[in-house]
């Protein structure tokens, strides 16, 4: 069956751009995570979602990132007026339940703001 | 601060041998642990969990063990094989904790290479 996708995989943004980067988790999944991973690091938890409500947002660097899940299936990631720091991969995970801890990963958006 | 350490940047070992690779944690809350596997340009790839019920799990080629009191677990993948050349993430969650949230504590990773 399809597994996670993102979109775009790749994306180059100047400096102070806003940038939107897409989340399709495997369908009926009730759970979607965003990680961020930089370069020689393990990935780092952002946000969590259950259905559409966002349970947990204490991992988003500021308030320039944002992170939406309208109708419990597919999730936006917003990053506005983007910085060099923001360079990174992008990792979007799902999972079955709320209680589930097997998550399933996309392939990533790796974003480089110059 | 990191909750979840891989010491080990990288493992060189050669086709047919053990491969072992080792997480250390700091948070004793921590109370499910997974190894994820990655190659380049592909998202990480759930390999092998274990609950801190238990002390050990096995799946094929694949054993994670864990010591509770040592806060560290390992991976070992018997027989080694080329196509297990990859990063490979230790994580762990707070499944018990019921603040609502399952993320996902990783390690920084393994890079393991299986010499033919």
């Amino acid at each position: 069956g399809a597994g996670v996708s993102q979109s775009p995989r790749y994306k180059v943004a100047k400096r102070g751009q806003d940038v939107a980067l897409r989340c399709d988790p495997i369908s009926g999944h009730v759970s979607l995570f965003w990680y961020q991973q930089a370069l020689g690091q393990g990935p780092e938890f952002l946000t969590y979602f259950q259905n559409e409500a966002q349970l947990d947002k204490s991992g988003l660097p500021s308030d320039r990132f944002f992170a939406e899940r309208p109708e419990g299936s597919v999730s936006t990631l917003k990053i506005q007026r983007t910085q060099q720091e923001d360079s990174a991969v992008y990792l979007c995970a799902s999972s079955p339940g709320q209680a589930e801890e097997t998550q399933y990963f996309g392939p990533g958006t790796r974003l480089l703001v110059l | 601060d990191q909750q979840v350490k891989q010491n080990s940047p990288s493992l060189s070992v050669q086709e047919g041998r053990i491969s072992i690779l080792n997480c250390d944690y700091t948070n004793s809350m921590f109370d499910y642990f997974l190894w994820y596997k990655k190659y380049p340009a592909e998202g990480p790839t759930f390999l092998i969990s274990i609950s801190s019920i238990k002390d050990k799990n096995e799946d094929g080629r694949f054993t994670v063990f864990l010591n509770k009191s040592a806060k560290h677990l390992s991976l070992h993948i018997v027989p080694s094989q080329p196509g297990d050349s990859a990063v490979y993430f230790c994580a762990a969650s707070l499944r018990s904790s019921g603040a609502g949230s399952y993320q996902l504590t990783f390690g920084k990773g393994t890079k393991l290479s299986v010499i033919p």
